[in-house]
């Protein structure tokens, strides 16, 4: 069974664009999860998904930041203006079950991102 | 005061040695608790949750104190596989905290 699914690995951008993240969660989790991670600051939690929809989005940096999950098999994480601040690793992960934080988080391989 | 707090190393020990992992966590309403294994430029997988009366999977011994609101790991009889950052993971609320990890390096 193939696992969380990123695109792009890899993303170099100049400051001022648009950046989209995709996320395929595991088939059948009703969970999805998007993180991010810095030297500075480790692994942040920015938003989670239960059954589609978006049940914490606290931890979102700004309004420059903007999740969706528009179906059970796909999310974006959408970056516009992208800033060199933003250069990181983001983590996509999934899980089943309804309590978002309890469950078994599996993680995708992550996009590193890097805004010039 | 960060609300998982790790101490991040790095730990360099030989083959075979037991090394030991603290974690300490903040708010005292946190509901699970789990160990993460995070190889350089991967991603973190779950190495074991953590229960209240404590658990073990194999060589790996993880301990909860909710008293003093800590949580702990154990390695025994290290492997040079074992190198890697331990993340300490709290569920605050339906919201996971990840530590910041720590380091360890295991050398023939």
């Amino acid at each position: 069974d193939a696992g969380v699914i990123q695109s792009p690995r890899h993303e170099v951008t100049e400051m001022g664009q648009e950046v989209t993240l995709r996320c395929k969660p595991i088939s059948g989790h009703n969970s999805l999860f998007w993180y991010r991670q810095t030297m500075m600051r480790g692994l942040e939690l920015l938003i989670y998904f239960n059954n589609n929809v978006p049940i914490d989005d606290s931890g979102m940096p700004e309004d420059r930041f903007s999740a969706k999950m528009p179906n059970a098999s796909f999310s974006t994480l959408k970056i516009q203006p992208s800033e060199p601040r933003d250069s990181a690793v983001y983590f996509c992960a999934s899980s089943f079950g309804s309590s978002g934080g309890t469950d078994t988080q599996y993680f995708g391989p992550g996009t590193r991102l890097t805004v010039l | 005061r960060k609300e998982v707090e790790q101490d991040p190393g790095p730990f360099n020990v030989p083959e075979g040695a037991t090394v030991a992992f603290n974690c300490t966590y903040s708010n005292s309403a946190s509901q699970s608790f789990f160990w993460y294994r995070q190889d350089c430029r991967k991603e973190p997988k779950l190495l074991m949750s953590v229960y209240s009366s404590g658990n073990e999977d194999g060589r790996f011994t993880a301990q909860l104190n909710r008293a003093s609101q800590y949580i702990s790991l154990l390695i025994r009889d290290s492997k040079l596989s074992d190198s890697a950052t331990y993340l300490c993971v709290v569920n605050d609320n339906n919201d996971m905290r990840f530590g910041a990890g720590t380091r360890l390096t295991v050398k023939p």
